[in-house]
């Protein structure tokens, strides 16, 4: 059964500077798709960047990148330049290539963000 | 485009007392599921449904029940609530190709079991 794990409860950041939030994650498949969603106060899941596996290539929306490390099984996030509408909870997560859909997640990471 | 949509928002219940989390979509999706929301546990899939009239367990099904019998419709019935359902569940759906796969997610629902 595949695993999703993100070892940082909380992390911090001073406003405009950059955070990077961890994830790794276990599986067996070679093919799959890995995600990040914000969750602030509102409740509501935001998609934030979608990864595919077999792209060698970093995906990358506007201030938010992620490092992608298939081999090490590890999906960070970078946040560049960050903004105090940036302040949520930050959950990675992992989707079989199957039609089936099933969404693993981590256990989330609560950014918070310094004026 | 409503998206997908999730009553009642808030519900508190007492244990033993039933009731239905309602879930609609009116972007066609094929994929529907469910979810709740613990602190420091992240989201765990109840249970989904790939199509009207096929679901199946996700990984906390116990004490849930499900059905589809449209497209667009996908509730989640408590049969006998019990304390351990108070939580958060979110109801989220996606079609099913590769290329579409990204999950829209309702708004929530909070529930209180007493």
């Amino acid at each position: 059964a595949q695993t999703v794990t993100q070892s940082q409860p909380e992390m911090s950041v001073q406003e405009a500077e950059t955070v990077t939030l961890s994830c790794t994650y276990d599986t067996s498949e070679s093919d799959y798709y890995l995600f990040w969603y914000k969750q602030p106060p509102s409740r509501q899941m935001i998609l934030v960047i979608r990864q595919e596996a077999y792209k060698q290539q970093n995906a990358t929306e506007n201030r938010f990148s992620v490092n992608f490390q298939k081999a090490a099984k590890s999906f960070s996030l970078k946040i560049s330049d960050s903004q105090l509408g940036d302040a949520a909870m930050y959950f990675c997560a992992y989707r079989s290539s199957g039609n089936t859909g099933k969404l693993i997640f981590g256990q989330g990471t609560t950014l918070q963000v310094k004026p | 485009n409503a998206g997908v949509t999730q009553t009642p928002k808030f519900q508190v219940l007492k244990t033993g007392q039933s009731m239905t989390l309602q879930c609609a979509q009116d972007m066609n999706h094929e994929y529907m599921s469910w979810y709740r929301q613990d602190p420091g546990m992240g989201l765990r899939l109840i249970h989904y449904s790939v199509g009207a009239g096929i679901t199946d367990q996700g990984e906390v099904p116990n004490g849930y029940n499900v059905s589809r019998s449209t497209t667009e419709d996908f509730p989640l019935r408590l049969l006998s609530a019990a304390p351990s359902q108070t939580s958060v569940y979110f109801c989220a759906s996606s079609y099913a190709r590769a290329g579409a796969n990204v999950l829209t997610f309702g708004a929530g629902s909070r529930l209180t079991v007493l």
